[in-house]
């Protein structure tokens, strides 16, 4: 059984196309994350969830739109989609945030992003 | 946010031979983290160090927190073709953030 899921795993779309990623994990952790990972393997941080509610919020465009619909998911949208924004997103999620950020972060498989 | 600097990053190790990856910060850290990404994967956690001077072993991995809780190192002994990767080392900022390091990507000669 996966802990963390993601979909899909390879995405490759058109500029200006929108699309959505899914994550859900089934550890029963109250926080998840964003993370993108760009070709040079540097992980940064997008978006945190704590219990549906958002506590991260980088500095990120706001085509990027995050939702949460339940503790157990987190989606992605991406509208307008850019060339800039072809990289590697994972999702991660961890017991709980508010236990001040030293716990354990589980990560997804990783969606692969490639904007034409 | 926590900044924390990674080095080297590259690595070329023959195997059998060992090497250390070093994370470094200018300030004093809470806690820090080792995670493991193999190529086309994704990161897994590997350890956490918590206490000054703390040292912890997996195998044939050693990880140090120093004395000053500034920086840390993961030393692996005997290098195997498993363990290809980025080795990444991660630190929690004063906002509960996981800030990541650039990390070290180590290929293994045969």
């Amino acid at each position: 059984d996966t802990a963390v899921s993601q979909t899909p795993k390879y995405l490759v779309t058109q500029m200006g196309n929108d699309k959505s990623i899914k994550c859900e994990q089934n550890l029963g952790h109250d926080t998840m994350y964003w993370y993108k990972q760009d070709s040079k393997k540097f992980l940064k941080i997008m978006f945190s969830y704590n219990n549906k509610e958002l506590i991260i919020n980088e500095t990120v465009p706001n085509r990027f739109s995050p939702k949460s619909p339940d503790k157990a998911h987190l989606n992605l949208h991406i509208n307008s989609l850019e060339l800039g924004d072809s990289a590697v997103y994972f999702c991660a999620s961890s017991q709980d945030w508010l236990a001040g950020g030293k716990e354990t972060q589980y990560f997804g498989p990783g969606t692969r992003l490639l904007v034409l | 946010g926590q900044q924390v600097m990674q080095i080297p990053q590259y690595q070329h190790v023959q195997e059998g031979e060992d090497f250390t990856t070093y994370c470094n910060s200018s300030t004093t850290l809470s806690n820090i983290q080792w995670y493991k990404q193999r190529p086309g994967g994704h990161p897994v956690f590997l350890i956490q160090l918590v206490k000054s001077g703390e040292v912890k072993k997996q195998k044939r991995l050693t990880f140090q927190f120093g004395e000053a809780k500034k920086n840390s190192s993961l030393h692996i002994t005997a290098t195997q073709t498993t363990d290809v990767g980025t080795y990444f080392c991660a630190v929690t900022d004063s906002w509960g953030k996981l800030q990541f390091g650039a990390g070290t990507q180590v290929v293994v000669t045969p």
